[in-house]
Protein backbone atom coordinates (compact mmCIF):
# COMPACT_ATOMS: atom_id res chain seq x y z
CA UNK A 1 0.00 0.00 0.00
CA UNK A 2 0.77 3.70 -0.02
CA UNK A 3 3.62 5.14 1.88
CA UNK A 4 4.75 8.53 2.69
CA UNK A 5 8.04 9.39 4.36
CA UNK A 6 8.29 13.60 5.71
CA UNK A 7 10.78 15.46 6.57
CA UNK A 8 12.13 17.17 8.28
CA UNK A 9 10.90 15.81 11.69
CA UNK A 10 11.43 19.48 13.17
CA UNK A 11 12.13 22.72 11.47
CA UNK A 12 13.03 25.65 13.28
CA UNK A 13 12.99 29.34 11.63
CA UNK A 14 12.81 33.25 12.19
CA UNK A 15 10.24 35.16 11.68
CA UNK A 16 9.59 36.20 8.14
CA UNK A 17 11.69 33.35 6.97
CA UNK A 18 9.94 30.81 4.82
CA UNK A 19 9.63 26.78 5.88
CA UNK A 20 10.01 23.81 3.93
CA UNK A 21 8.35 20.74 4.23
CA UNK A 22 8.78 17.95 1.59
CA UNK A 23 6.75 14.39 1.85
CA UNK A 24 7.55 11.30 -0.93
CA UNK A 25 4.87 9.04 -1.99
CA UNK A 26 5.09 5.50 -3.67
CA UNK A 27 1.78 5.22 -4.89
CA UNK A 28 1.57 6.72 -8.75
CA UNK A 29 -2.10 6.38 -8.40
CA UNK A 30 -2.29 8.54 -5.61
CA UNK A 31 -5.16 11.01 -6.68
CA UNK A 32 -5.32 14.00 -4.57
CA UNK A 33 -2.91 15.11 -1.76
CA UNK A 34 -3.47 17.42 1.25
CA UNK A 35 -1.66 19.20 4.16
CA UNK A 36 -3.08 19.56 7.78
CA UNK A 37 -2.21 21.68 10.71
CA UNK A 38 -2.21 20.26 14.29
CA UNK A 39 -2.06 22.74 17.08
CA UNK A 40 -1.21 21.86 20.22
CA UNK A 41 -4.61 20.04 22.00
CA UNK A 42 -6.48 20.48 18.65
CA UNK A 43 -7.39 18.65 15.63
CA UNK A 44 -6.20 18.64 12.37
CA UNK A 45 -7.02 21.71 10.56
CA UNK A 46 -6.93 21.30 6.42
CA UNK A 47 -5.12 23.63 5.03
CA UNK A 48 -4.94 22.57 1.23
CA UNK A 49 -5.62 20.18 -1.08
CA UNK A 50 -3.98 19.06 -4.69
CA UNK A 51 -5.55 17.24 -7.35
CA UNK A 52 -2.95 15.53 -8.65
CA UNK A 53 -3.07 17.10 -12.36
CA UNK A 54 -1.99 19.99 -10.34
CA UNK A 55 1.44 20.74 -9.72
CA UNK A 56 1.94 23.64 -8.22
CA UNK A 57 -0.63 25.63 -5.36
CA UNK A 58 -0.44 29.01 -4.20
CA UNK A 59 -3.05 29.65 -1.30
CA UNK A 60 -2.18 32.86 1.50
CA UNK A 61 1.29 32.25 2.11
CA UNK A 62 1.29 28.64 1.28
CA UNK A 63 2.71 26.91 -2.03
CA UNK A 64 2.56 23.85 -3.00
CA UNK A 65 4.46 21.84 -5.52
CA UNK A 66 3.47 18.61 -6.96
CA UNK A 67 6.47 16.65 -8.65
CA UNK A 68 4.99 13.46 -10.00
CA UNK A 69 8.29 11.88 -11.40
CA UNK A 70 10.05 12.13 -8.44
CA UNK A 71 6.55 11.28 -6.59
CA UNK A 72 7.37 14.43 -4.14
CA UNK A 73 4.71 16.81 -2.53
CA UNK A 74 6.22 20.21 -0.97
CA UNK A 75 4.98 22.43 1.17
CA UNK A 76 6.50 26.02 1.81
CA UNK A 77 5.47 28.62 3.99
CA UNK A 78 6.36 32.40 3.07
CA UNK A 79 7.11 34.60 5.78
CA UNK A 80 6.45 32.45 8.95
CA UNK A 81 5.07 33.83 11.70
CA UNK A 82 4.44 32.73 15.61
CA UNK A 83 1.27 31.64 14.32
CA UNK A 84 2.52 29.20 12.14
CA UNK A 85 4.19 27.23 15.03
CA UNK A 86 2.29 23.65 14.54
CA UNK A 87 2.40 20.24 13.55
CA UNK A 88 2.20 19.57 9.88
CA UNK A 89 1.28 16.44 8.15
CA UNK A 90 0.73 16.19 4.27
CA UNK A 91 -1.32 13.39 3.82
CA UNK A 92 -1.84 11.19 0.49
CA UNK A 93 -5.17 9.82 -0.85
CA UNK A 94 -5.50 7.19 -3.43
CA UNK A 95 -9.06 6.97 -3.93
CA UNK A 96 -9.33 2.84 -4.03
CA UNK A 97 -9.80 2.80 -0.13
CA UNK A 98 -11.41 5.59 0.87
CA UNK A 99 -8.40 6.56 3.68
CA UNK A 100 -5.63 9.02 3.64
CA UNK A 101 -2.41 7.49 4.64
CA UNK A 102 -0.05 10.43 6.49
CA UNK A 103 3.19 11.27 6.51
CA UNK A 104 4.90 11.42 9.93
CA UNK A 105 4.55 15.02 10.21
CA UNK A 106 6.94 18.28 10.72
CA UNK A 107 7.48 20.16 14.39
CA UNK A 108 7.49 23.66 13.20
CA UNK A 109 8.79 26.20 15.47
CA UNK A 110 8.61 30.01 14.32
CA UNK A 111 10.90 32.10 16.33
CA UNK A 112 10.07 35.75 16.43
CA UNK B 1 -14.13 24.78 7.63
CA UNK B 2 -16.82 22.05 8.50
CA UNK B 3 -16.92 21.14 11.96
CA UNK B 4 -16.24 17.62 13.43
CA UNK B 5 -16.87 17.41 17.11
CA UNK B 6 -15.40 14.57 19.30
CA UNK B 7 -17.31 13.74 22.37
CA UNK B 8 -15.29 13.36 25.26
CA UNK B 9 -12.34 15.15 24.66
CA UNK B 10 -10.95 12.78 27.67
CA UNK B 11 -11.40 9.74 29.29
CA UNK B 12 -9.55 7.51 31.58
CA UNK B 13 -10.15 4.37 32.33
CA UNK B 14 -9.48 0.58 33.57
CA UNK B 15 -7.81 -1.94 31.61
CA UNK B 16 -10.11 -4.59 30.57
CA UNK B 17 -12.89 -1.96 30.84
CA UNK B 18 -15.13 -0.84 27.99
CA UNK B 19 -15.27 2.48 26.49
CA UNK B 20 -17.19 4.28 23.67
CA UNK B 21 -16.05 6.97 21.95
CA UNK B 22 -18.71 9.36 20.38
CA UNK B 23 -18.13 11.86 16.95
CA UNK B 24 -20.54 14.31 15.66
CA UNK B 25 -19.86 14.61 11.52
CA UNK B 26 -20.40 17.22 9.56
CA UNK B 27 -24.34 17.17 8.78
CA UNK B 28 -24.15 16.10 5.10
CA UNK B 29 -21.23 13.60 4.99
CA UNK B 30 -21.00 10.26 3.98
CA UNK B 31 -17.91 9.21 4.56
CA UNK B 32 -16.48 8.62 8.05
CA UNK B 33 -13.59 8.00 9.49
CA UNK B 34 -11.40 6.99 13.15
CA UNK B 35 -7.56 7.24 13.12
CA UNK B 36 -5.36 6.60 16.06
CA UNK B 37 -2.49 8.84 17.10
CA UNK B 38 -0.23 7.85 20.13
CA UNK B 39 2.04 10.32 21.23
CA UNK B 40 4.56 12.05 19.26
CA UNK B 41 3.95 9.36 16.16
CA UNK B 42 1.65 9.90 13.23
CA UNK B 43 -1.79 9.63 12.65
CA UNK B 44 -2.61 6.20 11.41
CA UNK B 45 -5.97 4.68 9.85
CA UNK B 46 -8.12 2.64 11.63
CA UNK B 47 -11.64 2.34 10.12
CA UNK B 48 -14.11 3.60 7.57
CA UNK B 49 -17.47 3.71 7.62
CA UNK B 50 -20.30 4.12 4.49
CA UNK B 51 -23.61 3.76 4.07
CA UNK B 52 -24.09 1.73 7.45
CA UNK B 53 -21.19 -0.89 6.77
CA UNK B 54 -17.33 -0.93 7.34
CA UNK B 55 -15.58 -0.49 3.92
CA UNK B 56 -11.74 -0.96 5.23
CA UNK B 57 -10.08 -1.85 8.07
CA UNK B 58 -6.40 -1.89 8.97
CA UNK B 59 -4.56 -3.62 11.49
CA UNK B 60 -4.97 -1.98 14.47
CA UNK B 61 -8.68 -2.55 13.97
CA UNK B 62 -8.69 -5.28 16.36
CA UNK B 63 -11.86 -7.90 16.88
CA UNK B 64 -12.01 -5.90 20.22
CA UNK B 65 -13.15 -2.48 17.70
CA UNK B 66 -16.46 -1.98 16.82
CA UNK B 67 -18.21 1.19 14.84
CA UNK B 68 -21.88 2.23 14.17
CA UNK B 69 -23.76 5.21 13.63
CA UNK B 70 -27.76 3.89 14.72
CA UNK B 71 -30.22 6.10 13.35
CA UNK B 72 -27.81 8.94 12.21
CA UNK B 73 -26.79 10.32 15.01
CA UNK B 74 -23.25 9.66 16.81
CA UNK B 75 -20.25 7.58 14.65
CA UNK B 76 -19.03 5.71 17.74
CA UNK B 77 -15.81 3.61 18.04
CA UNK B 78 -16.32 1.17 21.01
CA UNK B 79 -13.30 -0.58 22.36
CA UNK B 80 -14.82 -3.71 24.45
CA UNK B 81 -12.21 -4.63 26.56
CA UNK B 82 -9.48 -2.01 26.69
CA UNK B 83 -5.93 -2.60 26.74
CA UNK B 84 -2.81 -0.79 27.75
CA UNK B 85 -1.90 -0.07 24.12
CA UNK B 86 -5.02 1.34 23.24
CA UNK B 87 -3.95 4.26 25.16
CA UNK B 88 -3.75 6.95 21.79
CA UNK B 89 -5.40 9.88 20.60
CA UNK B 90 -8.88 9.00 18.30
CA UNK B 91 -9.62 11.15 15.71
CA UNK B 92 -12.70 11.36 14.46
CA UNK B 93 -13.12 12.30 10.41
CA UNK B 94 -15.71 13.29 7.97
CA UNK B 95 -15.86 13.41 4.18
CA UNK B 96 -18.72 14.02 1.63
CA UNK B 97 -17.45 12.31 -1.14
CA UNK B 98 -14.50 10.26 0.44
CA UNK B 99 -11.51 12.37 -0.33
CA UNK B 100 -11.55 15.97 1.33
CA UNK B 101 -11.64 14.51 4.90
CA UNK B 102 -12.43 16.78 7.84
CA UNK B 103 -11.34 15.77 11.40
CA UNK B 104 -12.95 16.41 14.98
CA UNK B 105 -10.46 17.74 18.13
CA UNK B 106 -9.49 14.18 19.16
CA UNK B 107 -10.71 12.17 22.25
CA UNK B 108 -7.56 11.54 24.33
CA UNK B 109 -7.82 8.24 25.89
CA UNK B 110 -6.22 6.45 28.77
CA UNK B 111 -6.12 3.23 29.84
CA UNK B 112 -4.25 2.52 33.21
Amino acid sequence: GEQVEQRPPHLSVREGDSAFIICTYTDSATAYFYWYKQEPGAGLQLLMSVFSNVDRKEEQGLTVLLNKKDKQLSLNLTAAHPGDSAVYFCAAYTGGNNKLTFGQGTVLSVIP
Amino acid sequence: GPKVLQIPSHQIIDMGQMVTLNCDPVSNHLYFYWYKQILGQQMEFLVNFYNGKVMEKSKLFKDQFSVERPDGSYFTLKIQPTALEDSAVYFCASSLKGDEQYFGPGTRLTVL
